[in-house]
């Protein structure tokens, strides 16, 4: 089955840039899509297909694309930031969808 | 305003059914894709099925293939999941999620989440 691959964990202190990665064999021929969660809360949509940004989600929350790696980037990271962050994405030959295993960002 | 409710969730006994349901309002229901993904609690998502807009085309995570079955309402917006031959394993908060499709057949993400319904496995 497919998989994807993201670091268990991320530590930043306030204001600096966190970039958290995601792998996956078909990530160059299958957009990528990322999710933040918070404690006792629903994930939220925070990047789609790799780069995009839904409304009302801050400039400073990016995407970004490499070969078998798609990047979520938070610049001048506040405390509010601190969550799970979740990749989200599909296989090419079956339609078959899969998260990746999540990252906790920390703001230390 | 959009909002999803998921409903239906409960314990049950291993090997038992059990069927969820997740209303929709706020937006034409029969226009998305729809998903379910679980999540025990402390773990991280787990994908577990999606439908077409219009119900004609279902997916299923490996896990839950031939024992769950996604289904949809659009006449009532609601969206469900039969679930048998329910093992421990299937214990965990169930979110319903909608999912809009471009012409060009992409997905813009899961943009609207539910609160989720729990179901326990358990004798």
């Amino acid at each position: 089955s497919y998989e994807l691959t993201q670091p268990p964990s991320v530590s930043v202190s306030p204001g600096q840039t966190a970039r958290i990665t995601c792998s996956g064999d078909a990530l160059p021929k299958q957009y990528a899509y990322w999710y933040q969660q918070k404690p006792g809360q629903a994930p939220v949509l925070v990047i789609f297909k790799d780069t995009e940004r839904p409304s009302g989600i801050p400039e400073r929350i990016s995407g970004s694309t490499s070969g078998t790696t798609v990047t979520l980037t938070i610049s001048g990271v506040q405390a509010e930031d601190e969550a799970d962050y979740y990749c989200h994405s599909s296989d090419i030959t079956t339609p078959y969808w899969v998260f990746g295993g999540g990252t906790k960002l920390t703001v230390v | 305003q959009v909002h999803l409710a998921e409903s239906g969730g409960g314990v049950v006994q291993p090997g038992r059914s059990l069927r969820l349901s997740c209303t929709a309002s706020g937006f034409t229901f029969s226009r998305v894709a729809m998903h379910w993904v679980r999540q025990v609690p402390g773990k991280g998502l787990d994908w577990v099925a999606v439908i077409s807009y219009d119900g004609r085309n279902t997916h299923y995570a490996d896990s839950v293939r031939g024992r769950f079955t996604i289904s949809r309402d659009n006449s009532k917006s609601t969206l469900y999941m039969q679930m048998s031959s329910l093992r421990a394993e299937d214990s965990a908060l169930y979110y319903c999620a909608t999912e809009h499709y471009d012409s060009n057949g992409y997905g813009s993400g899961m943009d609207v989440w539910g609160q989720g319904t729990t179901v326990t496995v358990s004798s």
